[in-house]
């Protein structure tokens, strides 16, 4: 079964760096997605990406989170000047259209 | 925040059908019924969806009540492997759109052996 691939598995950086997580979507998917799960919280929604652009973002996705499809296989989320509180496992989905959402295995992300 | 109500937890033996409840009274009339799972903390998985009908797949089935606002997840035969966190996500098809999906606290489905 084709699946979505997250790179790294974890990632450790410093309180102000910039880090890009990495994600390959399913081939033929037309949706791409970002969401995270703090430690013990729920899933949260950060961004979605159709056509080349954002489609619809969330609160907690402000300016110092951007994302980017950088060639027709890789889907990535930056973000800017990390802080404590973005310390989460950050999930990657695609779908081929809205709901049926394939997710990876997740990149967690600790800042110190 | 999420439009649908779920128990915090459920007990099934290994074995059985596992029934799992979800109340959305406030639904309309394009919305469907979305269950995911989340096994440890791995990525969500989908299960199934359905938007009136009945609905089954290899992995489950879905019961929706006529008025559609309650649903039923059903695992027919649960495993340990089916020891996981629930979600039922209500969501619109928006067709060009790609809403993201809105995650409440599910369900912490647990088998006993």
């Amino acid at each position: 079964e084709p699946e979505v691939t997250q790179t790294p598995s974890h990632q450790v950086t410093q309180m102000g760096q910039e880090v890009i997580l990495r994600c390959v979507p399913i081939s033929n998917h037309l949706y791409f997605y970002w969401y995270r799960q703090i430690l013990g919280q729920k899933v949260e929604f950060l961004v979605s990406f159709y056509n080349n652009e954002i489609s619809e973002k969330s609160e907690i996705f402000d300016d110092q989170f951007s994302v980017e499809r950088p060639d027709g296989s890789n889907f990535t989320l930056k973000i800017r000047s990390t802080k404590l509180e973005d310390s989460a496992m950050y999930f990657c989905a695609s779908s081929e259209y809205t709901g049926r959402a394939f997710f990876g295995q997740g990149t967690r992300l600790t800042v110190v | 925040d999420a439009k649908t109500t779920q128990p915090t937890s459920m007990d099934c033996a290994e074995g059985r059908a596992a029934n799992l409840p979800c109340n959305h009274s406030t639904i309309s009339g394009n919305e469907y019924v979305y269950w995911y799972r989340q096994i440890h903390s791995q990525g969500p998985q989908y299960i199934i969806h359905g938007l009136k009908n009945n609905e089954t797949n290899e992995m489950a089935s879905l019961i929706i009540t006529e008025d559609r606002k309650s649903s039923t997840l059903i695992l027919p035969h649960a495993t340990l492997r089916d020891t996981a966190v629930y979600y039922c996500i209500v969501r619109g098809y928006s067709g060009g759109g790609a809403d993201g999906l809105t995650f409440g606290k599910g369900t912490h489905l647990i088998i006993q052996p």
